[in-house]
């Protein structure tokens, strides 16, 4: 079963900051950040594991609470690189080794 | 040169038509993994394959079958295309994970746009 994200879009300008959110209905063994440029592949962000922790690329940031079943995703003092479509992927178990991933949410950052 | 590529990058075809996408990778990845991205639904799992023995079926495998020819190579067939299979097709890779960090990422293709007529 899919994640759901929220917002599904977002228009930032240049140094404001922004939160999606992944929420699933299951439990979670892991999820997976990506970000995808119009026309072109995902590109990897970060992996969260089961434990609550956070992790930083640059200045985006995770969250993962594995007893609400959920990540989020911070997006501080945004650039104009930051703009794209941002999936997250979730593993239910520590066996599961594939993604059921979320439907996405456009941030567009303008100057 | 890319680690993952994917053949053709963009095809036409016909309704009813049988057409083969492929998939290599020079990365040395047991796991790959076929995806169609649709607009507003993200990506869902085709197939997915842990080794060249082993193929599993993800959650929108009718309609589609696959070939593991070696481990670095990967086909997704659509045996008789319809216009619902328009959609923009990802392989992607991963490894099985070692040490200290036992998830590894999954590596994308740069993809091939299908339009069925």
């Amino acid at each position: 079963q899919q994640p759901v994200q929220s917002p599904q879009a977002v228009i930032l300008r240049e140094g404001e900051d922004a939160v999606i959110n992944c929420s699933s209905s299951k439990a979670l063994y892991s999820v997976h950040w990506y970000r995808q440029k119009h026309g072109e592949a995902p590109v990897f962000l970060m992996i969260l594991l089961k434990g609550g922790e956070q992790k930083g690329h640059e200045k985006i940031s995770a969250s993962f609470n594995e007893k609400k079943q959920q990540s989020s995703l911070y997006l501080t003092a945004s650039q104009l690189s930051y703009s794209g479509t941002y999936f997250c992927g979730t593993e239910g178990s520590s066996n599961d080794y594939k993604l059921s991933f979320g439907a996405g949410t456009t941030v567009t950052v303008r100057a | 040169d890319a680690d993952v590529t994917q053949t053709p990058r963009n095809r036409i075809t016909k309704t009813g038509k049988r057409i083969m996408l492929e998939c290599s990778q020079t990365k040395g990845h047991d796991r790959m993994y076929w995806y169609r991205q649709d607009p507003g639904l993200g990506l869902r799992l085709i197939y997915y394959s842990f080794d060249v023995k082993d193929i599993n079926k993800g959650e929108i495998s009718d309609g589609y079958s696959v070939s593991r020819q070696a481990q670095a190579k990967f086909s997704l067939s659509l045996e008789s295309a319809i216009p619902n299979q328009t959609a923009l097709y990802f392989c992607a890779t991963s490894d099985s994970g070692w040490g200290d960090y036992p998830r590894e990422t999954q590596y994308f293709g740069p993809g091939t746009r299908l339009l069925v007529l």
